[in-house]
């Protein structure tokens, strides 16, 4: 089955100490990414990558970091949380576009932080 | 560049009758448009797209969206509100490059008994 998965699902946290959210896919999609929601803001990119050894900024990328070492993984590192960054996280792969536009985006479950 | 905007936050129907939540985009070309349904705590799931085909496209739980590209709007309508529609949709433009999706800020549908 194509799934996305994240890890962990949920997780309160305190001020400073690194944590770091998984993401696996198993579609072979070059193109993965990290969103943070935020009740009236939709959904923001925070980082992106297009395929392996290559990410790059979104949105909102202050207070985080990616790497990308294999196509299926595509972890989101806090290496010192802080309460703004209390949110919900979604990781969402996509097929590298054909033509002039990516197709649809296949999301993850979500995480849920909370940063004391 | 892209946008999106949702023109309501919140929109409140009774059961039974119709729905509508406005989208309307910016494009520097054709893009592929989406919207995206989130139940409460829970992820986001495909309601339909278009990319470029039929201008009325239809989706799963008997929703659907036209495509006006003079109006540049995306609309998502539904002839009849069941309870189970109650959630937060989200309409979303693709991009090129880094810009995947671009999302809007979502409206809340609240469906009364």
């Amino acid at each position: 089955e194509a799934q996305v998965t994240q890890n962990p699902r949920y997780l309160i946290t305190v001020t400073g100490k690194k944590l770091t959210v998984t993401c696996s896919q198993n579609m072979n999609h070059e193109y993965m990414s990290w969103y943070r929601q935020d009740p009236g803001l939709g959904l923001r990119q925070i980082y992106y990558s297009m395929n392996v050894e290559v990410t790059d900024k979104g949105d909102v990328p202050e207070g985080y970091k990616v790497s990308r070492k294999e196509k299926r993984n595509f972890p989101l590192i806090l290496e010192s949380p802080s309460p703004n960054q209390t949110s919900l996280y979604f990781c969402a792969t996509t097929p590298t576009p054909r033509g002039s536009s990516y197709n649809e985006q296949f999301f993850g479950p979500g995480t849920r932080l909370t940063v004391l | 560049a892209q946008s999106v905007t949702q023109l309501d936050s919140h929109v409140s129907v009774s059961e039974g009758t119709p729905v509508l939540l406005r989208c309307n985009y910016s494009s520097s070309y054709s893009p592929s448009l989406f919207w995206y349904v989130q139940h409460p705590n829970k992820g986001l799931q495909l309601l339909l797209k278009y990319t470029s085909a039929a201008t009325l496209v239809k989706g799963i739980n008997g929703f659907e969206a036209e495509f006006k590209k003079s109006e540049t709007s995306f609309h998502l309508t539904k002839p009849s509100a069941h309870m189970s529609d109650a959630a937060e949709y989200f309409c979303v433009v693709s991009g090129t490059g880094r810009r995947a999706l671009t999302f809007g800020s979502g409206t809340r549908l609240q469906v009364q008994p």
